[in-house]
């Protein structure tokens, strides 16, 4: 196993325009989080699954950004209507049950917005 | 969102010195993490804090969970260019559905060769 793989690396969009960004977790994770990270900042936390269910999402989540984990595997999550301030590196993350030193996260993609 | 207050934001410092950095937070939490971020990746965990009071090692790196359990501080001795990058501390209260971390803004280290 590779690691939490993150796809695309960069996006560069247009304002106004949709985006979506996929992430394959460690195979045998059962938990799955996404977290943004502005220049400057720590990543800071978005939503998080259990296996196919979404059990917490951050005020961050606005109505603009859906994320789904479908049969409890990779995960997509979408920006629609992408907006400047959007710009940041979004990072996927999984574990297991507990430990942290499972915790592990991708390398992100990095979105642009012009 | 809430972040924990990190410092020194930078420093930079001679091959082979001492580094010491903290964090701390206006809440309580039941874990202390320590994550570096190089460049364009993502953040790699290098040290756990579980318990109040614990001190914890991973090779030249040290770093304690303190007793209020509001703060955590991180050394590493005997510093070398590899170690150049961003740290980041993370507090979290782990449990049942939870799972989620909330980290300072970092530290970035430099160090010169």
């Amino acid at each position: 196993d590779t690691g939490v793989s993150q796809n695309p690396r960069h996006k560069i969009t247009k304002r106004g325009q949709n985006v979506t960004f996929r992430c394959d977790p460690i195979s045998e994770h059962n938990r799955l989080y996404w977290y943004r990270q502005t220049l400057g900042q720590g990543p800071e936390f978005l939503t998080y699954f259990q296996n196919e269910a979404q059990l917490e999402k951050s005020r961050l989540l606005s109505d603009r950004f859906s994320a789904e984990r479908p049969k409890g595997s990779f995960s997509t999550l979408e920006i629609q209507r992408t907006e400047q301030g959007d710009s940041a590196m979004y990072l996927c993350a999984s574990s297991l049950d507990m430990g942290w030193y499972g915790y592990t996260f991708g390398s992100g993609t990095r979105l642009t917005v012009v | 969102g809430q972040q924990l207050n990190q410092s020194p934001q930078s420093m930079f410092i001679q091959e082979g010195e001492d580094v010491s950095m903290n964090c701390t937070s206006s809440s309580i939490f039941n874990t202390w993490l320590w994550y570096k971020q190089d460049p364009g990746e993502g953040p790699v965990l290098l040290i756990a804090l579980y318990k109040a009071g614990e001190l914890t090692s991973n090779g030249r790196l040290t770093a304690q969970f303190g007793i209020t359990r509001k703060d955590s501080f991180l050394n590493i001795s005997a510093s070398i260019p590899s170690d150049v990058g961003i740290y980041f501390c993370a507090g979290a209260n782990y449990g049942g559905s939870q799972g989620n971390l909330i980290f300072g803004k970092g530290t970035k280290l430099s160090v010169k060769p």
